[in-house]
């Protein structure tokens, strides 16, 4: 069975840090594209970003770039979103995904604000 | 950025009635778009991808069509259950987005 479980999620003040992580089973994540994407109350779901199987292709949507990373760790079965930086607008719920496969973690709650 | 326009915000049907719900793009995107249901409080389900093909254990109720700029997700007779949120998403091209969703809810 496939599962993704997302952690690290929490209340930050603007201009902080956080690192999500996503730690995934059942499936072989060294062979499938992974997102994250988000659900916030302003935006809606919004597609955050992806990253290849080797980590050699990363897209980001431009609301975070230069300011988030993603990265995963295919000997350990994770993903990872280093976030800084941080803004209200960037409460939300945040899913991992195992691409647009239809497989969504239960999500992690980021809060910014002071 | 492809965006796309559900319409309508919200349909008000009673169970056994036929739902008919739009999605347009701003540009074209092919065949490459999805469907999503979201029910209070659960994650996003995927109903529909590449615009109609039912992914894994979806009812046969629940139908996709279109291509280009104009996509429609028919659910051809409401059980209790299908009163939720839908979104499209398209993956034509960067960045991927989402619709502003659907509500259907119970007349």
């Amino acid at each position: 069975e496939v599962q993704l479980v997302e952690s690290g999620g929490g209340l930050v003040q603007p201009g902080g840090s956080l690192r999500l992580s996503c730690a995934a089973s059942g499936f072989s994540f060294s062979s499938y594209w992974m997102s994250w994407v988000r659900q916030g109350p302003v935006k809606g779901l919004e597609w955050v970003a992806n990253i290849k199987q080797d980590g050699s292709v990363i897209q980001y949507v431009d609301s975070v770039k230069g300011r988030f990373t993603v990265s995963r760790d295919n000997a350990k079965n994770s993903l990872y979103l280093q976030m800084n930086s941080l803004r209200d607008e960037d409460t939300a719920v945040y899913y991992c995904t195992r691409g647009t496969s239809g497989y969504w973690g239960k999500g992690t709650t980021v809060t910014v604000s002071s | 950025e492809t965006v796309l326009t559900q319409s309508p915000a919200t349909l008000s049907l009673s169970p056994g009635e036929r739902a008919t719900l739009s999605c347009r793009a701003s540009q074209s995107v092919s065949s490459d778009l999805l469907w999503y249901q979201q029910k209070p409080g659960q994650t996003p389900r995927l109903l529909i991808y590449d615009a109609s093909n039912r992914a894994t254990g979806i009812p046969a109720r629940f139908s996709g069509s279109g291509s280009g700029t104009d996509f429609t997700l028919t659910i051809s007779s409401l059980e209790p259950e299908d009163f939720a949120v839908y979104y499209c998403q398209h993956r034509s091209d960067w960045p991927w987005t989402f619709g502003q969703g659907t509500k259907v809810e119970i007349k």
